[in-house]
């Protein structure tokens, strides 16, 4: 399977907790996002990066959470300090060069008791 | 401040009749614009799109038109199949921007 996959695809945590997720992008994208989608909701821009350079971070990104893409290659994002809103799935994407056509994985849903 | 706009949260239609899925914009600066279609408990996969030089782009049972000074643009499925049901996404993107800006999706059910 050559698509972006993440992991895990459920994590339940308590709140306070901290929560990491990986992505893998497809392997000559050079390009990674970051989405959040909730209930009735579209997809929300959270960050992206171009190779291992994360060039532009939404207002909806709070200090609690980090992304990282080492070398270029998968990426992680962790959010400290778990609240209950941060319940969502959370969607990684890949594009080469572009935004368009941008390559989603399945995602990781973050529940938050 | 909703850039991306659907504003039918739900649409049923029968299998073979037409399914004509609407999204409306602010953004000005927005130049091309995609549908996507998601699958419960899958990643949203992309399904057409249009630049804001054209008014129609056609693919097999897909058509999206883009009407510029209306901003507004619509998705029509015909002939319409059950495994069309599923959420479908409009986006966009523009100007400065290296994101896609989502709208909240529209539900299509299409009954056999």
């Amino acid at each position: 399977d050559t698509g972006v996959s993440q992991d895990p695809r459920h994590k339940i945590t308590k709140r306070g907790q901290n929560v990491t997720f990986r992505c893998d992008p497809i392997s000559e994208h050079n390009r990674l996002y970051w989405y959040r989608q909730t209930l009735g909701q579209g997809p929300e821009f959270l960050t992206y990066f171009q190779n291992e350079a994360q060039l532009e971070k939404s207002r909806l990104l709070s200090d609690r959470f980090s992304a990282e893409r080492p070398k270029g290659s998968f990426s992680t994002l962790e959010i400290q300090r778990t609240e209950q809103g941060d319940s969502a799935m959370y969607l990684c994407a890949s594009s080469l060069g572009g935004v368009d056509k941008l390559f989603f994985g399945s995602g990781t849903q973050l529940s938050v008791l | 401040d909703q850039q991306v706009k659907q504003n039918s949260p739900s649409l049923s239609v029968q299998e073979g009749r037409i399914s004509i899925l609407n999204c409306d914009y602010t953004n000005s600066m927005f130049d091309y614009f995609l549908w996507y279609k998601k699958y419960p408990a899958e990643g949203p996969t992309f399904l057409i799109s249009i630049s804001s030089i054209k008014d129609k782009n056609e693919d097999g049972r897909f058509t999206v038109f883009l009407n510029k000074s209306a901003k507004h643009l619509s998705l029509h499925i015909v002939p319409s199949q059950p495994g069309d049901s599923a959420v479908y996404f409009c986006a966009a993107y523009g100007g400065a921007t290296n994101k896609l800006i989502f709208g909240t999706g529209t539900l299509l059910a299409v009954q056999p």
